[in-house]
């Protein structure tokens, strides 16, 4: 099975960084994706690590250590409309996404 | 990119009726389409995966009697819910594989389809 874990909820100021961490347990990896979702939508994709290392997509970022079963998306410069759910999602070793809970992030201005 | 469509965006029915959702991969050929249900701030569960030409595969849990699923075709997947119940209202999501993205591959979301019964 799979086990994922990320914060509920996290508050940030306009312009500021937050740093949203993701600790997993899986059989098998192929994969951890990030997703973005606002309320009563489908979730965005933002981005995909399978290497260890980070990965950079202008103000949004993902690490991934399969090591330690760990990855963050960072998002800098924050926005209003950055408000959203981000999940983050493992792509086990039968190729489907496992979930998440979830982590809530409002921005404040 | 590509692109998922949903029908309907929005059901509302009756308890016992049984409402059909389709899922369509519009801009490139899926093998493999996902249905995910979603409860209020809870996250995407996977229900069953859906092969083109095969019968789909069902999580555990998830009564394959009651949420039918066919994948006809490429572009299309649906999924139906029989005797619907109040308890199944959810947020149903589908998700498409494209099958030429090699070993980068993503699934593709559509926009869900809210369903209520009542």
């Amino acid at each position: 099975g799979q086990n994922i874990d990320q914060p509920t909820e996290m508050t940030a100021t306009e312009g500021a960084i937050v740093q949203i961490n993701c600790t997993y347990q899986t059989s098998g990896f192929n994969g951890l994706f990030w997703y973005q979702q606002h309320a009563g939508e489908a979730p965005t994709f933002l981005s995909y690590n399978v290497l260890d290392g980070l990965e950079e997509k202008g103000r949004f970022s993902s690490f991934l250590s399969r090591s330690k079963g760990y990855s963050y998306l960072l998002l800098k410069e924050l926005q209003m409309k950055d408000s959203a759910s981000y999940l983050c999602a493992v792509r086990g070793g039968d190729y489907k996404l496992s979930f998440g809970a979830g982590t809530t992030v409002t921005v404040r201005a | 990119g590509a692109v998922v469509s949903q029908h309907p965006s929005r059901v509302i029915c009756k308890s016992g009726t049984s409402v059909k959702i389709e899922c369509r991969s519009l801009d490139f050929q899926a093998t493999t389409m996902f249905w995910y249900r979603q409860f209020p701030k809870q996250s995407l569960m996977l229900m069953a995966t859906s092969n083109e030409g095969s019968k789909a595969t069902y999580e555990q849990g998830v009564e394959k009697d009651k949420f039918l699923i066919n994948h006809a075709s490429l572009t299309l997947s649906t999924l139906t819910v029989t005797s619907a119940h109040p308890e199944d209202s959810s947020f149903y999501i589908c998700s498409a594989r494209d099958r030429a993205s090699g070993t980068w591959d993503t699934q593709y979301f559509g926009p869900g389809t809210r369903l209520t019964v009542l």
